[in-house]
């Protein structure tokens, strides 16, 4: 089984809709993340957690909110979906230890339409 | 402030050709690592390498070696002898323990291995 899932894989909605894509993990991790990949413009910071009581927003919070419900589960919202939030979602989990940064292990994605 | 830059957007080779992507980062912050990912066709994104900023040798798996030099801030990746299952967009990222270890990627390169 893979150790960062991610559902729904697919989802198409309609502008003003809310939405909840879902990440769970299996890796024991403490940090998770969510991101969104748009084409040309790489990887960008939506939110992150680093534990279930800290969560903090990254460079393109606007229109998101976010959930850590337990150590391996960390939910993003969209609360009224718009056209432009139309595009691919990631989660990730990573391990950290004081004076290192760990790689960041990636869910398989969730690809969001909003029409 | 931190940045990564990929210029090569798009890069096509012929298989068995060596093929280098290019990172050139941008951090104040001493301590930092840099990483790659592979994001091939099916979508997800496939941890490659992790280097810190204290180790400056390069490092070489199978066909994939990096080269990493603080002199021009560059950390760049080379595919020997490619294959068309590199085909791929690959992603350079940098995080700085000044900025919570937030993960900053480029926009990627788009590589095509031609059979």
């Amino acid at each position: 089984d893979a150790d960062v899932t991610q559902t729904p894989r697919n989802r198409i909605t309609k502008t003003g809709k809310r939405i909840m894509l879902e990440c769970s993990q299996t890796k024991g991790h403490d940090r998770m993340y969510w991101y969104r990949q748009d084409p040309g413009l790489g990887l960008r910071l939506i939110y992150y957690s680093f534990d279930v009581k800290d969560i903090n927003k990254g460079e393109i919070s606007d229109g998101y909110s976010v959930s850590r419900q337990a150590q391996a589960k960390f939910s993003l919202s969209l609360e009224s979906a718009i056209p432009n939030q139309t595009a691919l979602y990631f989660c990730a989990t990573s391990d950290f230890s004081t004076g290192g940064s760990y790689e960041q292990y990636f869910g398989p994605g969730t690809r969001l339409t909003v029409t | 402030a931190q940045k990564v830059t990929q210029a090569q957007t798009e890069i096509s080779v012929v298989e068995k050709e060596d093929v280098t992507l290019d990172c050139v980062y941008e951090t104040r912050d001493t301590t930092y690592y840099l990483f790659w990912y592979k994001q091939p066709p099916s979508g997800e994104l496939v941890f490659l390498i992790r280097r810190n900023s204290f180790d400056e040798q390069n490092e070489i798996s199978g066909r994939y070696s990096w080269n990493f030099q603080k002199s021009t801030s560059s950390f760049n990746f080379t595919i020997t002898a490619s294959q068309v299952v590199d085909s791929a967009v690959y992603f350079c990222a940098l995080s700085a323990s000044n900025t919570g270890n937030q993960f900053y990627f480029g926009t990627g390169t788009s590589l095509t291995v031609i059979p």
